[in-house]
Order: structure tokens, then C-alpha cells, then sequence
């Protein structure tokens, strides 16, 4: 069975410009979160949806990020436009409920 | 509100010695509580889970934890680390299993 996956692994961008986060959940898995881990902080919680619907996005840091997950299938996360604090690495994770999260392998940004 | 200390950023031990990594969590409803691990250049793989029953949970590649409700921990340990247990280790509390609340991780450095 094959895992989380994300793309791209990494991703450099100049500030202003707009970068596509995508994520891949395991199949059939309902639940599909987003985090993001700045430098040397906490990995914090940024959005949850249930299929194609929006559980919780309270972790979401402003308007300048956009999540959608088409279908109910993977899912993309959007920043427009980028800014320096916008970097960090951004991890997909997906579950059945009640059973534990599967995380992918993470998107490092960076915003120059 | 929920929140994690993992007090120790860094900790480095010699190979074949026994380790403590320290979780602290606090919170005013009963939680599950989670520890993951992250490999150099790889996703958050989950060690181990307590949700309800013993206190003392076993995980993978060696690794247990035990819940003190008493002092609100969930440290990690293993008896005896390997080369391969160099990794980022992060301790999470959650309400219902997926919305995780993570630490600030602590890098397990073991020195042959």
C-alpha cells in the first residue's frame, strides 16, 4: 500500500511569488490534514477536511493560504503571495478516523 | 488549551546506553497521547499511542512510554539505543486521535 506522498520534496521561492503545495493521501483515507513545522518550532496544525469538505481550518495563518482538495482526493495548498515566514516545512497527513495519522514526507519552502 | 513541552532540544548518548526523552503535556480534558519520530529526510513515523487501558505503551524498534496522569507525562525510553535511532523525536497530545498538538521535537543524537 502505498503511503502519503507530497510534491515537491523542496520548493525555493522569491517573496511575492505564488507556490502549489500538493498532497496525495493514502487511498481511501478521508481525512486529510495539513501541518507545517517552522525552524525549530512545533509542528502546528494548519486545516483538516473530511472528503472535500473543510472539517477545521483554524490553523490557517491568513488569506494568503488557499486549501483545496478536489474531489475528495489529494489535495493542494497555496500560498499567494509568499512571504519570508511563509518557509518552513509543510507535511500532509491522512487517516480513517479514529486510527492514527499517516504522515508524508513533507514540503521544505523556502521563501528568499 | 492544550499544550506539549518536550524540555530536552537536544540529547546525545552513547550507543548501546539507555535514554529518556521527557514529554510534558497539559490539558483540561482527557487526552490521547502520541510520540513519532522523523528520520533524517523522511516523513513523521508514528513510534507508539496510549488512548486508554495500561499505562505502559510499547512501540516499535524497541521503544515504550509510560502515561502518568498523576504528573501529566508520557516520557519515552529505550534500554538500550542504536546508530539508527539518531532522529527527531516529537511527543503529541489530541482530544479525538488526529487533530495532534505536537512538542518541539528533541534530536536524539547516539554516538558510537
Amino acid at each position: 500500500e502505498a503511503g502519503v506522498t507530497q510534491f515537491p520534496s523542496h520548493s525555493v521561492i522569491e517573496k511575492g511569488q505564488t507556490v502549489t503545495l500538493r498532497c496525495d493521501p493514502i487511498s481511501g483515507h478521508d481525512n486529510l490534514y495539513w501541518y507545517r513545522r517552522v525552524m525549530g518550532k512545533e509542528i502546528k496544525f494548519l486545516l483538516h477536511f473530511v472528503k472535500e469538505s473543510k472539517q477545521d481550518e483554524s490553523g490557517m495563518p491568513n488569506n494568503r493560504f488557499l486549501a483545496e482538495r478536489t474531489g475528495g482526493t489529494y489535495s493542494t495548498l497555496k500560498v499567494q503571495p509568499a512571504e519570508l515566514e511563509d518557509s518552513g516545512v509543510y507535511f500532509c497527513a491522512s487517516s480513517v478516523t479514529g486510527t492514527g495519522l499517516y504522515f508524508g514526507p513533507g514540503t521544505r519552502l523556502t521563501v528568499l | 488549551a492544550q499544550s506539549v513541552t518536550q524540555l530536552d532540544s537536544q540529547v546525545p548518548v552513547f550507543e548501546e546506553a539507555p535514554v529518556e526523552l521527557r514529554c510534558n503535556y497539559s490539558s483540561s480534558v482527557s487526552v490521547y497521547l502520541f510520540w513519532y519520530v522523523q528520520y533524517p529526510n523522511q516523513g513523521l513515523q508514528l513510534l507508539l499511542k496510549y488512548l486508554s487501558g495500561s499505562t505502559l505503551v510499547k512501540g516499535i524498534n524497541g521503544f515504550e512510554a509510560e502515561f502518568n496522569k498523576s504528573q501529566t507525562s508520557f516520557h519515552l525510553r529505550k534500554p538500550s539505543v542504536h546508530i539508527s535511532d539518531t532522529a527527531e523525536y516529537f511527543c503529541a497530545v489530541s482530544e479525538d486521535t488526529d487533530k495532534l498538538i505536537f512538542g518541539t521535537g528533541t534530536r536524539l543524537q547516539v554516538f558510537p
